[in-house]
């Protein structure tokens, strides 16, 4: 199997660009897909791949990949992308998935 | 739009089967390039990939789980379901049901949850 592990907590100010990450051995091998979940919400899609952003998500939401480590880049954080971030890729057993641990971003 | 809902009881007892229903509309099943799915999340805590399910009926699951979990797809390709057997405490949580795309992959539509709890 394969974890990925992300920050657990990460700020950013109003306006200014964040970088939230996710590494795994896995990554080496499939792309990550990205969720924004809210408190009493379920988790939304907000990236996935190489470069697939959601109808509706606003295109401040980027991602990136390189080596073991995959990579959400919100540019010009806004108070409303505060939320729990989490990753997802498959395993190195193909056919199974698995989640990172949540980074709770925090915009002050 | 495709919309997802969960259904099931609220309330397991321990060592019972948790037993959750996901109702597809909008869309169906049987669209090639999807699995669907079962996630859960326990209170407080991150996210957990249960298993998905093909509607052709092939599975996978999460290692860990792997003894107690059944998915299945009914006949009618209107739902799918999730069993999760000899349940504890530690099976409380949130339980969502999403469409899984393929390659590349995303669970790229949600079930709005439902929570379950496991007491006697």
């Amino acid at each position: 199997s394969s974890d990925l592990t992300q920050d657990p907590a990460v700020s950013v100010a109003l306006g200014q660009t964040v970088r939230i990450t996710c590494q795994g051995d896995s990554l080496r091998s499939y792309y990550a897909s990205w969720y924004q979940q809210k408190p009493g919400q379920a988790p939304k899609l907000v990236f996935y791949a190489k470069n697939n952003r959601p109808s509706g998500i606003p295109d401040r939401f980027s991602g990136s990949s390189s080596g073991n480590t995959a990579s959400l880049t919100i540019t010009g954080a806004q108070a409303e992308d505060e939320a729990d971030y989490y990753c997802n890729s498959r395993d190195s057993s193909d056919n199974h998935w698995v989640f990172g641990g949540g980074t709770k971003l925090t915009v002050l | 739009q495709l919309q997802l809902q969960e259904s099931g009881p609220g309330l397991v007892k321990p060592s019972e089967t948790l037993s959750l229903i996901c109702s597809v509309s909008a869309g169906s099943i049987s669209s090639s390039g999807y699995y669907w799915g079962w996630i859960r999340q326990p209170p407080g805590k991150g996210l957990e990939w249960i298993g998905s399910i093909y509607y052709s009926g092939s599975t996978y699951y999460n290692p860990s789980l792997k003894s107690r979990v059944t998915i299945s797809v009914d006949t009618s390709k209107t739902h799918f379901s999730l069993k999760l057997s000899s349940v504890t405490a530690a099976d409380t949580a949130v339980y969502y049901c999403a469409r899984q795309y393929l390659l590349p992959d995303a669970f790229d539509v949600w079930g709005q949850g439902t929570m379950v709890t496991v007491s006697s």
